[in-house]
């Protein structure tokens, strides 16, 4: 069976202070991964991709996230947090057009 | 358009009604889904529609969902006779290419709550 696992289901962090949002993926062959974010009463927003161009892969605001096979991870950091980081973030597989599996999110608090 | 337009953004329903929910996706993606979110839970696949093909309905809860695609660009999700735990927000995503998982597009959804 092909899914996402997002380890914590919430992370809060001291604005200034690294993020680390883990996400783990099965899947019987490399899957295309995606992070979203979603703000209050938005709808998610692209951060980053990765489709086996390059392990670590650069998106918006400030965030990456690296590819590692061996540990069939890939975890989305950013170096220090911004209040306005605070929101819900999505990990994302995918195998094919129709074939999306969604992680339950991670919500990031920040602390002023 | 620029964006995923969704309509509309907030519905209050009586149990037992009947309710439509809009999606206007990007010009030019061939690509439609709708998914469910509901409170404090991930988002669960409704359904899928690529160009003319018939649509992947298996994510549709029961026969009380519907949903359509006219001319391969508007849709619209319906539900029949609504009850409580169809309350959520219905999130309306396209997305361009055909084939491979390609980013997709999200409106800000519809919040549905279901009196």
């Amino acid at each position: 069976a092909q899914s996402v696992t997002q380890l914590d289901s919430h992370v809060s962090v001291s604005e200034g202070t690294p993020v680390l949002l883990r996400c783990n993926y099965s899947s019987s062959y490399s899957p295309s991964l995606f992070w979203y974010v979603q703000h209050p009463n938005k709808g998610l927003q692209l951060l980053l991709k990765y489709t086996s161009a390059a392990t670590l892969v650069k998106g918006i605001n400030g965030f990456e996230a690296e590819f590692k096979k061996s540990e069939t991870s890939f975890h989305l950091t950013k170096p220090s947090a911004h209040m306005s980081d605070a929101a819900e973030y999505f990990c994302v597989g995918g195998t094919g057009a129709n074939n999306l599996f969604f992680g339950t999110g991670t919500r990031l608090t920040v602390i002023p | 358009g620029a964006g995923v337009s969704q309509s509309p953004s907030n519905k209050v329903t009586e149990k037992g009604k009947d309710v439509e929910l809009r999606c206007d996706p990007i010009s030019g993606h061939t690509a439609l889904y709708w998914y469910r979110q509901s409170l404090g839970q991930g988002l669960e696949f409704l359904i899928y529609f690529q160009g003319n093909s018939a649509p992947d309905k298996s994510g549709l809860p029961s026969d009380r969902f519907s949903a359509e695609r006219t001319g391969g660009s508007v849709s619209t999700l319906t539900i029949q006779r609504t009850q409580q735990e169809d309350s959520a927000v219905y999130l309306c995503a396209s997305s361009l290419l055909a084939s491979g998982a390609n980013v997709l597009t999200f409106g800000a959804g519809s919040r549905l709550t279901v009196l």
